[in-house]
């Protein structure tokens, strides 16, 4: 199983909604990524977990909250979003943290915040 | 000097003929470089990476080739078909750090 699933795959939400986007993987892989994604640009990191542990947020703003529950899953919770979070969020994994190259990306989930 | 290709937002490619897309990336610490298709409504995919000890690396119809000297990435996919119809984006890794970071992206589109 080379897959990383997200859900859901589309998401519409209010201003002042809570909700949370869900990643998983059973390739054993332990590190895991956020992505986001605007339209025709490229995907930008926003968090990495390494063993289950938060080892680089990019500054990204305290309403997005990412967890990882244990090594297969990943979660980003919302809060309070704003219509410019609207984009692709990427989840992705790889074997290592240092093997950061060999990522294996999920098929992502559109954010609507309105 | 040296020529290298400018980086394109977008490139249309007759079906059967080479294509080449062009990337500059920004670090030169970075030691690792990967090219990614991402296909309309998935995630970005694999294609092909390449060391930066390596200057030219085969696949399967793709070439990478890589130029420290003035922080050059290509792509070149040989007799391009319809399904190569997508945003082509090179990642810079410096492993050390670990994390990737991706390039501005071409779409290719293919004529029939």
């Amino acid at each position: 199983d080379t897959e990383v699933t997200q859900t859901p795959k589309h998401l519409v939400m209010g201003m002042t909604n809570k909700k949370s986007l869900k990643c998983e993987q059973h390739m054993g892989h332990r590190a895991m990524y956020w992505y986001k994604q605007k339209a025709k640009k490229p995907p930008e990191l926003m968090f990495v977990y390494s063993y289950e542990k938060l080892s680089i947020n990019e500054s990204v703003p305290s309403r997005f909250s990412p967890e990882c529950p244990n090594s297969s899953l990943l979660n980003l919770h919302l809060h309070a979003l704003q219509p410019e979070d609207s984009a692709l969020y990427l989840c992705a994994s790889s074997q290592e943290p240092s093997l950061s190259y060999e990522q294996y990306f999920g098929p992502g989930t559109r954010l609507t915040v309105t | 000097g040296e020529s290298v290709g400018l980086h394109l937002p977008t490139l249309s490619v007759q079906e059967g003929d080479n294509s080449i897309i062009n990337c500059a990336y920004s670090n030169s610490a970075s030691d690792y470089f990967i090219w990614y298709k991402q296909e309309s409504g998935k995630g970005p995919q694999f294609i092909i990476d390449i060391r930066s000890n390596m200057d030219k690396r085969q696949g399967q119809r793709v070439t990478v080739l890589l130029n420290k000297t003035v922080k050059h990435l290509s792509l070149q996919i040989a007799a391009t078909q319809p399904g190569d119809s997508a945003v082509y984006f090179c990642a810079e890794i410096h492993t050390n750090a670990g994390k990737s970071t991706f390039g501005d992206g071409t779409t290719l589109t293919v004529k029939p």
